[in-house]
């Protein structure tokens, strides 16, 4: 299956600060979601971007296929986005491929 | 609302048990899917269906079933021959067909399965 690499493993933000994490994976993919998981384990969309640039609010993905990574961008940090960050890919079959994720500690 | 039910939320198994998870969504969705995870770690897949009476194996299917007799429903089975069944589950559903696979995952809630 596909190799999903996501760095870094942690990040500890101040309130107000801006980030970026990103999402290496090992083959051409046609599917790419990011997800939000919360701490009692709800596992919240926010992008299906399998190529290209989107924008949610303060939150925004690019992902760049054709060099195989995805990024995603967190600006003016709030409590609320802590949690666990996962990238997932999937190729011509319907099978998702999840990295080990990024955990968010954003601080007041 | 559309959406993807599990229950129950929290389930307790004693050794030697099968226990079955339910899975119902109402998305109108033909692909179906279960995850399991572990702590600290992403997700991983036990089964899929991408149609109604058919499924396939995923990653870690070994000592779980599954049955697809609805397009809603989507139970899974935790047999006694897994091993180490203690994890979160999660199922997820999305649109089906030829670009099937070009399709964004929706997952429900979850159910935590523990060993008494």
């Amino acid at each position: 299956g596909i190799q999903v690499e996501q760095s870094p493993p942690d990040l500890i933000l101040q309130e107000g600060a801006n980030s970026t994490l990103r999402c290496n994976f090992s083959d051409s993919v046609n599917n790419l979601q990011w997800f939000h998981q919360n701490p009692w384990g709800q596992l919240i969309n926010l992008f299906y971007i399998p190529s290209g640039t989107k924008q949610n609010g303060r939150l925004s993905a690019t992902t760049v296929a054709t060099e195989r990574y995805s990024l995603l961008y967190i600006s003016s940090s709030q409590t609320t986005d802590s949690g666990v960050y996962f990238c997932a890919v999937g190729s011509n079959d319907y099978k998702l491929s999840f990295g080990a994720g990024t955990t968010v500690t954003v601080r007041a | 609302d559309g959406g993807i039910t599990q229950s129950p939320k929290y389930l307790f198994r004693k050794e030697g048990q099968n226990v079955t998870l339910s899975c119902e969504q109402n998305l109108n969705h033909d692909a179906m899917y279960w995850y399991r995870q572990d702590p600290g770690q992403g997700l991983r897949l036990i089964y899929y269906s991408q149609i109604v009476n058919d499924f396939q194996k995923g990653d870690i299917a070994e000592g779980y079933s599954v049955s697809r007799e609805k397009k809603e429903s989507f139970p899974l089975t935790v047999t006694s021959a897994q091993k180490n069944p203690t994890a979160f589950y999660l199922c997820a559903s999305s649109g089906g067909g030829k670009t099937g696979s070009r399709k964004p995952q929706h997952f429900g809630d979850g159910t935590r399965l523990s060993i008494l």
